[in-house]
């Protein structure tokens, strides 16, 4: 079955730094692969995926992920951080099957500096 | 109307009350999802609907007891919880079950009920 690790359960990055959530994932075939973000008290809102073709993803908020089948990974980063981007960040995983289990990841909290 | 909508938002309620949680989505889906979500654990996968029948009961406690009478509304019905029950109850959405070309898996969410029990 397919699966997803995030590193690092908790990421602290000062506004206006690097913002870089790191993901690996486990797959017998080619996945889809999700980032999703939780704000404080909301349900999970969906940033950006990946199915097929290019493999840098661009998503909302000026979030980007690059799938790297060689590494397994599918990395979130955004360059310049805003006290809005705290909050939770869940990476998912799923394949293209009749399989619609959509596998999540323990989540990373971002807290922002200013 | 948002895509999917959760009532209510907060529900406390006690070990030997009945209580449902509803959820309704705008979105023209076929398959709706219930997940739990505990404080420092992953989110957990409850029931899966597909055009109102289940496909999926993973393992969940009898006290609670899902309800889809259509593809739009989906019920979370619950009775003598325990306090570890305590948790966000999010419900989503996808277009479909089966995954492919068309239909990546993308699922919606609601808000989340947040549910203390005492």
């Amino acid at each position: 079955a397919q699966s997803v690790t995030q590193l690092g359960s908790h990421v602290s990055v000062s506004e206006g730094a690097l913002v870089l959530l790191r993901c690996n994932y486990s797959s017998s075939v080619p996945p889809y692969l999700f980032w999703y973000v939780q704000y404080p008290n909301q349900g999970l809102q969906l940033l950006l995926k990946y199915t097929t073709g290019a493999t840098l993803v661009k998503g909302i908020n000026g979030f980007e992920a690059e799938f790297k089948k060689s590494e397994t990974s599918f990395h979130l980063t955004k360059p310049s951080a805003h006290m809005s981007d705290a909050a939770e960040y869940f990476c998912a995983v799923t394949i293209p099957s009749n399989d619609y289990k959509l596998s999540f990841g323990a989540g990373t909290t971002v807290t922002v500096r200013a | 109307e948002t895509g999917v909508t959760q009532t209510p938002r907060h529900l406390v309620m006690g070990m030997t009350n009945k209580k449902s949680l509803k959820c309704e989505q705008h979105l023209g889906h076929n398959a709706m999802y219930w997940y739990k979500q505990s404080a420092k654990k992953p989110l957990e996968l409850m029931f899966v609907y597909s055009l109102e029948e289940r496909v999926e009961n993973n393992s969940v406690p009898s006290r609670f007891s899902p309800e889809c009478p259509n593809s739009s509304h989906l019920f979370l019905h619950l009775h003598t919880l325990q306090p570890e029950d305590s948790a966000l109850y999010l419900c989503a959405s996808s277009q479909d079950l089966d995954r492919g070309p068309r239909n990546t898996g993308e699922l919606f969410f609601g808000e989340g009920s947040r549910l203390t029990v005492l």
